[in-house]
């Protein structure tokens, strides 16, 4: 089993849609979690980052973590064609500097 | 800088050859890593250096590869002999001493023809 589970997609979604990305995770040790937004050809964006359970909103992003379940999520709100982009979730364990990535999921969001 | 610079962004070469990567981190930011990127797969951690101390080599995936960062600023990764498994985008990214949250270059895209 990979630590990091992600559906790679694509995903696609009209313009306006709430988009909900999802991530799995299996070491239970891991405590801090980001979300990256990578464009075509460019590196990955920090978008969100938490410190254990909870809600963190950002503007139309909100990041949720639920570590009983394991469980990550990225919500978009009003989503739009700009969001179109591969989105990486990303976690490490306290302690730790080094950082576990999912595959990423693509979304593409349709005008 | 703004942000991380990675020079090049581009490089091709012939299987054999030796490249040379470099990473300009973000100013103030102690910590610095680099990762590769293969085509779909997840950023796979290659190393990390932390001030002055000894780097984590623990992800290089072998002999060929190795990184120098020097006077605690500007990184080079180093790969002897390129294999086309080598093909890939080499990302580098900065953090604060003590933060996890980690700041990326645009990355090189290394092909090995």
């Amino acid at each position: 089993q990979k630590e990091v589970e992600q559906d790679p997609g694509p995903l696609s979604v009209p313009e306006g849609a709430i988009v909900s990305l999802n991530c799995t995770y299996s070491n239970s040790a891991f405590q801090y979690f980001m979300w990256y937004r990578q464009y075509s050809r460019k590196g990955p964006e920090l978008l969100m980052y938490t410190y254990s359970s909870g809600n963190k909103e950002d503007g139309r992003f909100t990041a949720q973590v639920d570590k009983s379940s394991k469980y990550i999520s990225l919500f978009i709100r009003d989503s739009q064609p700009s969001d179109s982009a591969t989105y990486l979730c990303a976690t490490s364990g306290a302690g730790s500097y080094q950082l576990t990535f999912g595959k990423g999921t693509k979304l593409s969001v349709i005008p | 800088g703004a942000g991380v610079s990675q020079s090049p962004s581009n490089k091709v070469t012939e299987k054999g050859k030796d490249v040379e990567l470099r990473c300009d981190p973000i100013s103030g930011h102690t910590a610095l890593y680099w990762y590769r990127q293969s085509l779909g797969q997840g950023l796979e951690f290659l190393i990390y250096f932390q001030g002055n101390s000894a780097p984590d080599k623990s992800g290089l995936p072998s002999d060929r590869f190795s990184a120098e960062r020097t006077g605690g600023s500007v990184s080079t990764l180093t790969i002897q002999r390129t294999q086309q498994e080598d093909s890939a985008v080499y990302l580098c990214a900065s953090s604060l001493r003590g933060r996890t949250e980690a700041f990326f270059g645009q990355g090189t895209r290394l092909t090995v023809v």
